[in-house]
C-alpha cells in the first residue's frame, strides 16, 4: 500500500466550478499535511498546509484534514483557467528534517 | 539569485556518459534533498542531507551518487544510467526543525537517457 494515495485524474472542469481534490494516507506519524501546485516545467510550490485535523481557508482555497479517517481534501471555489496545474498532496512528521511523502498528483484543467 | 536554482534545466545523455546535476540554494537552509519525479508516479525521495551529512538514502542505485560540499550546494553525479532513469529530478531545501512552509523546490532538471 502506498503511504499517500491520490487519484491522478485528469480532472477537467468549466471555469467557475468548485473543484474537490482528495488523498488518503496510511502513516499515523504524519502531523503536517500539504498541498502543492505544480505548473508545467516548474517545481512544486506550496499552496497550503494544515497541522493535524481541521480546516484552513486561504482565499478560494480550503484544505481539510480528517486524521480519524486519514483523509485530506483541497477545495477550490470559483476555479479559474490559471488554476490548471498538477496538485500534489503530501504528509510529513516524525523527523527533524522535512521528509515529505507525496501522492501521485492530480492533473487539473479548468477550461474557459 | 533567490530560492533554489537547478542546472542544467534539460539534459540528454547516453547510457555510457557521466554527467552531474547541480543545485544551489540562497535561503540559508541547512537541509537539502533530491527527488525523482516520473510520469504517473509520486515524487520519490532519493537522498537527504542534513547539516551536510547524508541522513537518508532510499535504496537508490549506485549509478546515482550525491555530493553536498557545503550547505548551499548539492550535486547528483550520474553514470551508466538506464532509459528508465529518464525523469524530472528536483532539488529542495529546508531548515531543520523549521516550518513546512519553508520547504522550497527548484524547477528541476529534465533528464533523458538515450
Amino acid at each position: 500500500q502506498k503511504e499517500v494515495e491520490q487519484d491522478p485524474g485528469p480532472l477537467s472542469v468549466p471555469e467557475g466550478a468548485i473543484v474537490s481534490l482528495n488523498c488518503t494516507y496510511s502513516n499515523s506519524a504524519f502531523q503536517y499535511f500539504m498541498w502543492y501546485r505544480q505548473y508545467s516545467r516548474k517545481g512544486p510550490e506550496l499552496l497550503m498546509y494544515t497541522y493535524s485535523s481541521g480546516n484552513k481557508e486561504d482565499g478560494r482555497f480550503t484544505a481539510q484534514v480528517d486524521k480519524s479517517s486519514k483523509y485530506i481534501s483541497l477545495f477550490i471555489r470559483d476555479s479559474q483557467p490559471s488554476d490548471s496545474a498538477t496538485y500534489l498532496c503530501a504528509g510529513t512528521g516524525g523527523t527533524s528534517y522535512g521528509k515529505l511523502t507525496f501522492g501521485q498528483g492530480t492533473i487539473l484543467t479548468v477550461h474557459p | 539569485e533567490t530560492g533554489v536554482t537547478q542546472t542544467p534545466r534539460h539534459l540528454v545523455m547516453g547510457m555510457t556518459n557521466k554527467k552531474s546535476l547541480k543545485c544551489e540554494q540562497h535561503l540559508g537552509h541547512n537541509a537539502m534533498y533530491w527527488y525523482k519525479q516520473s510520469a504517473k508516479k509520486p515524487l520519490e525521495l532519493m537522498f537527504v542531507y542534513s547539516l551536510e551529512e547524508r541522513v537518508e538514502n532510499n535504496s537508490v542505485p549506485s549509478r546515482f551518487s550525491p555530493e553536498c560540499p557545503n550547505s548551499s550546494h548539492l550535486f547528483l553525479h550520474l553514470h551508466t544510467l538506464q532509459p528508465e532513469d529518464s525523469a524530472l529530478y528536483l532539488c529542495a531545501s529546508s531548515q531543520i526543525s523549521g516550518t513546512v512552509d519553508g520547504y522550497t523546490f527548484g524547477s528541476g532538471t529534465r533528464l533523458t537517457v538515450v
